[in-house]
C-alpha cells in the first residue's frame, strides 16, 4: 500500500480535461508546497512533469497543471490528447525517515 | 544533456549479492544528490537511497533494511548500489535518478532526471 492515495485509474474523450487526485496527509502534502507529479509510458522511465505544486519543468506543455488544497494535491490535464496515454505518479517530499513518498501511479486512459 | 546509464542488473539467486552502478555524463553528481528508486513489475514507484550533494551523506528509504550500501565516485562520476542477502522482494527496475531540492542545497524533493533502468530479478 502506497503511502500517498491515488485513484487506480482515469478515463476521458480527446479534447476533454481530467484531474489526478493525490491523498496524503497533513504531515506531507498538507504541511509542505513540494508535491511533484511524473508521467512514464510503457517501457520507459519516469519524466518529470510538474514540481512544488504546479512549476513545469522547461518543455513540458502547458495543458499539464497542479493545485493543492488541504492533504490533497491534483494534476489536470486539458485538451487530453491520445499521447497523454500513459502512467502518473505523484510524489512529496516528507520530513519523516521516508524523506519522499509516492502514490500508486494512475493509467490514464484516452477513449 | 544528462545522461544516466545504469549496469550490472540481472539474475541473482536469493542469498546473493549484486552491485549497480550508474555512469552519468552532463552533470557532476557532486554537484547535485543522486538516488536509487526501484519499481517492482505492476506497482508503484519507491525510494531505496539518496545521497546528498554537499558532504555525501547516504539517506534509506524506510521499507530499505541494512542490506543496501550506496556509495559514490566522483572522480568516475559514478554511483553504485550494493545489495546483500538478495530475497524476491528486491525483485525490481532499478533506477538512476538525478535528485533536486534539500538534497541538493535547496528544498523539497523531487527527480529530474531518470536513467533507462536496469532490472533485477531474483531465481534459483
Amino acid at each position: 500500500q502506497s503511502a500517498l492515495t491515488q485513484p487506480a485509474s482515469v478515463s476521458g474523450s480527446p479534447g476533454q480535461s481530467i484531474t489526478i487526485s493525490c491523498t496524503g496527509s497533513s504531515s506531507d502534502i498538507g504541511t509542505y508546497d513540494h508535491v511533484s507529479w511524473y508521467q512514464q509510458f510503457p517501457g520507459t522511465p519516469p519524466k518529470l512533469i510538474l514540481y512544488d505544486v504546479r512549476k513545469r519543468p522547461s518543455g513540458v506543455s502547458p495543458r499539464f497543471s497542479g493545485s493543492k488544497s488541504g492533504s490533497a494535491a491534483s494534476l489536470t490535464i486539458s485538451g487530453l490528447q491520445a499521447d497523454d496515454e500513459a502512467d502518473y505518479h505523484c510524489s512529496s517530499y516528507t520530513p519523516t525517515n521516508s524523506y519522499v513518498l509516492f502514490g500508486g501511479g494512475t493509467k490514464l486512459t484516452v477513449l | 544533456e544528462v545522461q544516466l546509464l545504469e549496469s550490472g542488473g540481472g539474475l541473482v539467486q536469493p542469498g546473493g549479492s549484486l552491485r549497480l552502478s550508474c555512469e552519468a555524463s552532463g552533470l557532476s553528481i557532486g554537484s547535485y544528490g543522486m538516488s536509487w528508486v526501484r519499481q517492482a513489475p505492476g506497482k508503484g514507484l519507491e525510494l531505496v537511497s539518496a545521497i546528498r550533494a554537499s558532504d555525501g551523506s547516504v539517506y534509506y528509504g524506510a521499507s530499505v533494511d541494512g542490506r543496501f550500501t550506496m556509495s559514490r565516485d566522483i572522480s568516475r562520476n559514478t554511483l553504485y548500489l550494493e545489495v546483500n542477502s538478495v530475497g524476491g522482494e528486491d525483485a525490481a527496475l532499478y533506477y538512476c535518478a538525478k535528485v533536486l531540492g534539500w538534497l541538493s542545497g535547496g528544498l523539497g524533493f523531487w527527480f529530474d532526471s531518470w536513467g533507462q533502468g536496469i532490472l533485477v530479478t531474483v531465481s534459483s
